[in-house]
């Protein structure tokens, strides 16, 4: 299996530029994770998908965060207007939704926004 | 508010001695604890696990234990190496509303050769 793959590896954009970061889960989980990783927080969980449909979106942190599953082998976590302090790695990882079940991560999308 | 916290950001081991990285947690529902390593440049990887009903796991080096009373939980490696140079996350999941997994912020751990 080729694991969770995310797109792109690295990006550097302007303040106020929308930025799309992509995610392919393992073929077969049915849950998908959207983490931030940052020196002061550490992984945050930022939203969770069970069977494609958004369960917690509890950790985004505003408005200009949005994420989508349109189906079960493709996620996109958008940042529109991007600012400075949005640069972080951000992770996806994808699971079976099961208590007791390992979750698995992509090598992440490096942002940085000048 | 954070279910889980890992206290110590950083912690430094001469090579050959145990490694010893603490965890707590919050939430009583959490049933499945986790460990993962991550180095630099990589995605987190998954260490070793342990469910709430047993109180320790080994696997080779590496012993989790679990202390459901304190909500607390350690990773012991012994003997240490420098390529278990990493960040260390615990995790934890359960059905909180979901069966989504929780990270603390993390332990840098440095073995010095």
């Amino acid at each position: 299996d080729a694991g969770v793959i995310q797109s792109p590896r690295h990006e550097v954009t302007e303040m106020g530029q929308e930025v799309t970061l992509r995610c392919k889960p393992i073929s077969g989980h049915n849950s998908l994770f959207w983490y931030r990783q940052t020196m002061m927080r550490g992984l945050e969980l930022l939203i969770y998908f069970n069977n494609n449909v958004p369960i917690d979106d509890s950790g985004m942190p505003e408005d200009r965060f949005s994420a989508k599953m349109p189906n079960a082998s493709f996620s996109t976590l958008k940042i529109q207007p991007s600012e400075p302090r949005d640069s972080a790695v951000y992770f996806c990882a994808s699971s079976f939704d099961i208590s007791g079940n390992t979750i698995y991560f992509g090598e992440g999308s490096w942002l940085t926004v000048v | 508010d954070q279910q889980v916290k890992q206290n110590s950001p950083s912690l430094s081991v001469q090579e050959g001695r145990i490694s010893i990285l603490n965890c707590d947690y919050t939430n009583s529902m959490f049933d499945y604890f986790l460990w993962y390593k991550k180095y630099p440049a990589e995605g987190p990887t998954f260490l070793i696990s342990i469910s709430s009903i047993k109180d320790k796991n080994e696997d080779g080096r590496f012993t989790v234990f679990l202390n459901k009373s304190a909500k607390h939980l350690s990773l012991h490696i012994v003997p240490s190496q420098p390529g278990d140079s990493a960040v260390y996350f615990c995790a934890a999941s359960g059905n909180t509303g979901g069966f989504k997994t929780i990270f603390g912020a993390g332990t840098r751990l440095f073995v010095k050769a």
